[in-house]
């Protein structure tokens, strides 16, 4: 079956525009969450959805970045006012189970995102 | 708060050489951890996790929890071995995952 997908796949941005990343998630997971991982380093937590709760957001480095997973499955990553520093791959993944030890979760491509 | 470390950035070997990739971590708790797999042009994904105990394409990584450390281990490295290594943590009672940095492993034939 599919997995997860997210698009777009690259975006080139100004500094200041707003961008919006979206991500979905293999059908059925309950749970989604958001990663940022910038050149060289692992991926760093961003936000976790529990269906369409969001039960976690400690990772979003600012009020600038903002999620949201209204219906329980397809998710946003919305940034505004973009800054250099938030040039990154964006991470999303899914998971069937919420939580346990064998929650396995499922890694979307990522979106590229460079501001110029 | 919990961190993982790994401290190589770059790993080389030859086929057929026996390869280590470690990974230590700091958490007060009993974590489960992970190793993740990048492939050239592939997504993330879960190589093997600590609590299954399992050997994955001819890797095992075994939890020390006395050493804080959970080194992934293969006695003979493939070609197609190559790629980026990722260590991951996971509170028991959470589900976010905290990664280290990552090991490149090239494997030279």
């Amino acid at each position: 079956g599919a997995g997860v997908s997210q698009s777009p796949r690259y975006k080139v941005a100004k500094r200041g525009q707003d961008v919006a990343l979206r991500c979905d998630p293999i059908s059925g997971h309950v749970s989604l969450f958001w990663y940022q991982q910038a050149l060289g380093q692992g991926p760093e937590f961003l936000t976790y959805f529990q269906n369409e709760a969001q039960l976690d957001k400690s990772g979003l480095p600012s009020d600038r970045f903002f999620a949201e997973r209204p219906e329980g499955s397809v998710s946003t990553l919305k940034i505004q006012r973009t800054q250099q520093e938030d040039s990154a791959v964006y991470l999303c993944a899914s998971s069937f189970l919420a939580g346990g030890t064998q929650e396995t979760q499922y890694f979307g491509p990522g979106t590229r995102l460079l501001v110029l | 708060a919990q961190r993982v470390t790994q401290p190589e950035k770059l790993l080389s070997v030859f086929k057929g050489a026996p390869v280590e990739l470690k990974c230590n971590y700091s958490y007060s708790g009993s974590p489960e951890l992970f190793w993740y797999v990048q492939y050239s042009r592939q997504r993330l994904q879960l190589l093997l996790r600590h609590i299954s105990r399992e050997s994955i394409k001819g890797f095992t990584a075994d939890l020390n929890k006395g050493e804080t450390s959970f080194h992934l281990k293969k006695p003979f490295a493939q070609e197609e071995d190559s790629a980026m290594y990722y260590c991951a943590l996971k509170r028991p009672s959470g589900s976010r995952l905290t990664f280290g940095e990552g090991t490149q492993l090239t494997v030279n034939p």
